[in-house]
């Protein structure tokens, strides 16, 4: 049963507290992307890997970071320098740079 | 900066009507436009991909159009159902990544 997973759907984080999110799939797809989504609003690009052992910073990186060691894995770290995290996480892959796959997102809230 | 603009922000009608939804984008070197349905506190699925050499795309009650001169997608559902009720969102693709528009939230009424 192919798709893509995220780990876990609902994380609190205390101040200070670095926390990593997990995102998984077995599409065999080459690129693989991390959004943001707040209440009301569109989805906002964190960073994104084309291959392994490459990634690019999107339009909101700063306070995030990512790495890329395997083709089926790409975990997104939300580190203490993003004074804002509580947001929707959404995990997406796609096959060069066609149609995107959705996981179903993972809820951070900063307690 | 490339902008997705989508219009209306919130639509409300009675079951069984047909609707359209619009997309706008700022730049026309498109490569593809993607709809997506998204449902409160889940993920996106997938509804229809338009590639930049297309006019328009199918699935069941669903037509997608896309005109890159004018920068405009209109996503077409005929003959509502209350379960089409969710947000629904355009994502305008440029070879290297996608970007997003706002969404469109539908409620259809029974």
């Amino acid at each position: 049963d192919g798709g893509i997973t995220q780990s876990p759907k609902y994380l609190f984080r205390k101040e200070g507290q670095n926390v990593t999110l997990s995102c998984e799939q077995n599409l065999n797809h080459d690129a693989m992307y991390w959004y943001r989504q707040d209440p009301g609003q569109g989805l906002r690009l964190i960073y994104y890997s084309q291959i392994v052992n490459d990634f690019q910073k999107g339009d909101i990186a700063e306070g995030y970071s990512v790495s890329r060691e395997k083709k089926e894995s790409f975990p997104l770290t939300v580190t203490s320098a993003q004074k804002n995290p509580t947001a929707f996480y959404l995990c997406a892959s796609s096959m060069g740079n066609n149609e995107q796959f959705f996981g179903p997102g993972t809820r951070l809230t900063v307690l | 900066k490339q902008e997705v603009t989508q219009i209306p922000a919130a639509l409300s009608v009675p079951e069984g009507e047909n609707l359209v939804l619009n997309c706008s984008f700022t730049d026309s070197a498109i490569y593809n436009l993607q709809w997506f349905r998204q449902d409160p506190g889940k993920g996106l699925t997938s509804l229809l991909l338009i590639q930049s050499s297309q006019r328009e795309q199918t699935s069941g009650r669903l037509n997608a159009s896309l005109d890159k001169s004018s920068g405009r997608s209109t996503l077409y559902i005929a003959a509502s159902q209350p379960g089409d009720s969710a947000t629904y969102l355009c994502a305008r693709g440029d070879g290297q990544n996608f970007v997003f528009g706002p969404g469109t939230r539908l409620s259809v009424l029974p």
